[in-house]
């Protein structure tokens, strides 16, 4: 089955500079790579989503980029602000009938941007 | 949130006894699924419905079962509960089930003593 990895576990940056995570995946068949964040005490909420027929998808300071070849996908947050603190899951999905929707998610990235 | 809740959100409970999560969505969506996140683990699946009556079991489904007999509810039981099993349960919806997006509910945070 489908196994993600993401790193780094956790990341520390200064307000204003870029973050960066990254996954890779297994499964070649996987097509879609949704992000989540999560705060503390609530559920994980979907900030971005690229399909493998896009390298490369923007949402104001977010950005996700994919490499089939390398089976790779990455979150890039710009300016980052206090409110980015939280923990970042990355996921994939194969878009398979049999599939069901199941994600596979990479293990978190606990993110800090300190003032 | 999408229209989930999740109920109780807070629950604890002694290591033998059954224990129900309930997951109820006002979105009408077909599929429904319960994660259940542990430290340096993710989210990863226990079962999945996609349709009323029709479930599967996900990746760690061993002392879990689900029942959906209506769209809206999605339930989650632990039939003797361990302290493996403490955790926090999320449920989520999708609208299908080829690589659309999925919501989360809120979660419950399950302590098992």
């Amino acid at each position: 089955g489908e196994n993600v990895e993401q790193h780094p576990s956790t990341l520390s940056v200064q307000e204003g500079d870029s973050a960066v995570i990254k996954c890779t995946y297994s499964d070649s068949a996987s097509n879609y790579f949704p992000w989540y964040k999560q705060e503390l005490g609530k559920g994980p909420q979907l900030i971005i989503d690229i399909r493998s027929n896009v390298g490369e998808k923007k949402d104001q300071r977010i950005a996700v980029t994919l490499n089939k070849t390398a089976k790779h996908f990455s979150l890039h947050i710009t300016e980052t602000q206090p409110e980015d603190s939280a923990v970042y899951f990355c996921a994939a999905s194969n878009g398979r009938a049999d599939s069901w929707g199941k994600l596979q998610f990479g293990a978190g990235t606990q993110v800090v941007v300190t003032p | 949130d999408a229209g989930i809740t999740q109920s109780p959100r807070h629950k604890v409970t002694e290591t033998g006894t059954p224990v129900t999560l309930r997951c109820h969505q006002t979105e009408n969506h077909r599929y429904m699924y319960w994660y259940r996140q542990d430290p340096g683990h993710g989210l990863r699946l226990i079962h999945y419905s996609y349709g009323v009556k029709d479930t599967d079991k996900g990746e760690v489904s061993d002392g879990y079962s689900v029942s959906r007999s209506k769209t809206e509810d999605f339930l989650l039981t632990l039939e003797s509960a361990t302290s493996s099993q403490t955790s926090v349960y999320f449920c989520a919806i999708s609208v299908n089930g080829q690589g659309a997006e999925a919501f989360f509910g809120q979660g419950t945070r399950l302590t098992v003593v």
